[in-house]
Parts: C-alpha cells; sequence; structure tokens
C-alpha cells in the first residue's frame, strides 16, 4: 500500500502565474484535504474534497481552487500567484469518516513564487 | 473560534530525558485530537490520534493525554533520543462551526542533544 504522494515537489513561479499541484491518496481513502504551512507556522486549511465534492474551505480566496477525481487524486488550482503564496503546501487524505479517522500527509510541494 | 496553542515553542533536553510537550485549545467541542511529526522542510506524520471519548494513546514511547472538559492534550516522550529531534503539531477536529478541519498549533521545535 502506498501512502500519499504529491507533485511535483519543489516549484519557483512568478508573481501573477498559475499553478497546479497534485495529490495521490492513499488506498482507500475518498476524502482530501489541502493545507498551507507558511514557514515557522501551522499549516492552515484551505479545502477539503468528499467524494468528488467541495466538502468545506478555510478562508483562503477564490483564486485557490481544486478538484478531485473518480480515483481520488486532487489538485489543487492557484492563480494570480502572489509572492505571500509561498509556501509548503500539504495534502492530506483519511478513510471515512473523515472526521474521525487519522489524516495521513504527503510530503507536501514547496512553492516559491518570485 | 477554535484556537490551538503549544508551549513551548522551542525546548533543549539531553539525551535520555522523558519530556512532556502541551497543546492547549479554547473550544471542547471536539471530534478527535491528532498529533504529528514534522522533520525540515518535510511533511507530517501521525503520531497518536485521540478520539473525544478517550483519555490517552500510547505508541512505543509515545504516550498522549486529552482532558477535553479543560482544553488540553500532551505528548509525553519517554527516553528521548537524537532521532527524536523534530517539529510536533498537535491539530484539533471539530469546534463550533468547524466540521471537519484539522486546526493546528503552532507547533513545539524539540532538540535532543547526544
Amino acid at each position: 500500500e502506498t501512502g500519499v504522494t504529491q507533485s511535483p515537489t519543489h516549484l519557483i513561479k512568478t508573481r501573477g502565474q498559475q499553478v497546479t499541484l497534485r495529490c495521490s491518496s492513499q488506498s482507500g481513502h475518498n476524502t482530501v484535504s489541502w493545507y498551507q504551512q507558511a514557514l515557522g507556522q501551522g499549516p492552515q486549511f484551505i479545502f477539503q474534497y468528499y467524494r468528488e465534492e467541495e466538502n468545506g474551505r478555510g478562508n483562503f480566496p477564490p483564486r485557490f481552487s481544486g478538484l478531485q477525481f473518480p480515483n481520488y487524486s486532487s489538485e489543487l488550482n492557484v492563480n494570480a500567484l502572489e509572492l505571500d503564496d509561498s509556501a509548503l503546501y500539504l495534502c492530506a487524505s483519511s478513510l471515512p469518516p473523515w472526521y474521525q479517522e487519522t489524516q495521513y500527509f504527503g510530503p507536501g510541494t514547496r512553492l516559491l513564487v518570485l | 473560534k477554535q484556537e490551538v496553542t503549544q508551549i513551548p515553542a522551542a525546548l533543549s533536553v539531553p539525551e535520555g530525558e522523558n519530556l512532556v510537550l502541551n497543546c492547549s485549545f479554547t473550544d471542547s467541542a471536539i471530534y478527535n485530537l491528532q498529533w504529528f511529526r514534522q522533520d525540515p522542510g518535510k511533511g507530517l506524520t501521525s503520531l497518536l490520534l485521540i478520539q473525544s471519548s478517550q483519555r490517552e494513546q500510547t505508541s512505543g514511547r509515545l504516550n498522549a493525554s486529552l482532558d477535553k472538559s479543560s482544553g488540553r492534550s500532551t505528548l509525553y516522550i519517554a527516553a528521548s533520543q537524537p532521532g527524536d529531534s523534530a517539529t510536533y503539531l498537535c491539530a484539533v477536529r471539530g469546534g463550533s462551526g468547524n466540521t471537519g478541519k484539522l486546526i493546528f498549533g503552532q507547533g513545539t521545535t524539540l532538540q535532543v542533544k547526544p
């Protein structure tokens, strides 16, 4: 059984560009959540997907959007990148019921916006 | 609004010492609390999950307790080793208006000296 994987591992973009980050959830996990972790801070919840539908969103603007696919993999899209979007982006998956089960995190994607 | 605080922010101990990391939260209406370990620049590794109905969980040298009524959790590490050096994060799931996301503290960075 493979764990949560994310791609790419590192990414450099310039302000105003768009980026897509990808996540493959652990086998059997139908819930995927995305978090943003700034340097020296705890992760902040962006949104969660359950069975391909958004199921909760944190305090992030609409330029942060996502998708979940039938195989439960997921994408995080960020448009009009800003310098403050530089962070480690973490994906987490869990078995149902998602509010009771352990969340398993991937290794993250480090995004630098110049 | 649920808030999670971890004290201390950093801790340095000699190898072999037993230690306690603290986590407090403001809203006791949680589903569960999870402790994670994060190595520099890496993703999060789940250590222990305590459901709201439980008082403690143990895994090897780690023991986590939960006192929901007082809004506190502790992570006890026995016989610390240099390999335990990392940042430890606690996160709660639940609380008023918060159905599924994890809310994290800012972490305690632990250094175990040989």
